[in-house]
């Protein structure tokens, strides 16, 4: 069974600054979520990818296979932004398309 | 923007009632999926459904049980709520196809006293 680690568990950080969220998992993946949960508890996807790097946004999200290591960055970050992201590893076969999830970075933008 | 919907959003309720929770999405997904969260926890699968008439346990167990009749509805029922119930559901799609992403609804919070 796939373990998905995140770091930090917590960040508070101020408006405009640099965000960086990490996630790692034990066994290999076919691809990998990264989705964002606000207080009332609805679940948007923000990126899926299996390599590379994607961008929508103010928001980038990379990953490198080898290392089993993937990273959500948040550029000039605002109080909006503010919620919990959550990664996912899909695993390479089993039923339900075997995502296990992360327990999330909690974020919270000061202005 | 994906539509999938999930009522209630809220539900306080008393133990031994029968509760069903309501997922609809008009997508047309075949796949569909219930979450359980526990405040500051991941999410556990604890149903799917690959399409009519298929349901399965997900990773893990739940007292609840899902049923499949139509593509776009996939309720799921508490026949004797408990405190140990209490936590937010939510639902989720998929179309069917490799590494497609899934969508979630806004979830139930789901309180028993």
């Amino acid at each position: 069974k796939n373990e998905v680690e995140q770091s930090p568990q917590n960040l508070t950080a101020q408006e405009g600054e640099f965000i960086t969220i990490n996630c790692s998992y034990s066994v290999g993946i076919s691809a990998l979520h990264w989705l964002q949960q606000h207080p009332g508890g609805g679940i948007v996807s923000l990126f899926m990818l299996s390599s590379g790097k994607k961008k929508h946004g103010r928001l980038i999200a990379t990953i490198n296979i080898q290392e089993k290591h993937s990273s959500l960055h948040i550029t000039a970050s605002h109080p909006r932004d503010s919620a919990v992201y959550i990664c996912a590893a899909r695993g390479s076969g089993g039923g339900a398309d075997g995502l296990t999830f992360g327990k999330g970075t909690h974020l919270i933008i000061q202005p | 923007e994906a539509d999938i919907y999930q009522t209630p959003r809220y539900l306080v309720i008393g133990t031994g009632k029968k509760i069903t929770l309501e997922c609809s999405q008009t997508m047309g997904h075949d796949k569909m999926y219930w979450y359980q969260q526990d405040p500051g926890m991941e999410l556990h699968l604890i149903h799917y459904s690959y399409g009519v008439n298929s349901t399965e346990k997900g990773d893990l167990s739940s007292e609840s049980t899902v049923s499949r009749i139509r593509t776009e509805h996939f309720p799921l029922t508490l026949e004797s709520a408990r405190p140990s119930h209490t936590s937010q559901y939510l639902c989720a799609s998929q179309q069917t196809g490799y590494n497609q992403p899934q969508h979630f609804g806004d979830g139930t919070r789901l309180s028993i006293l």
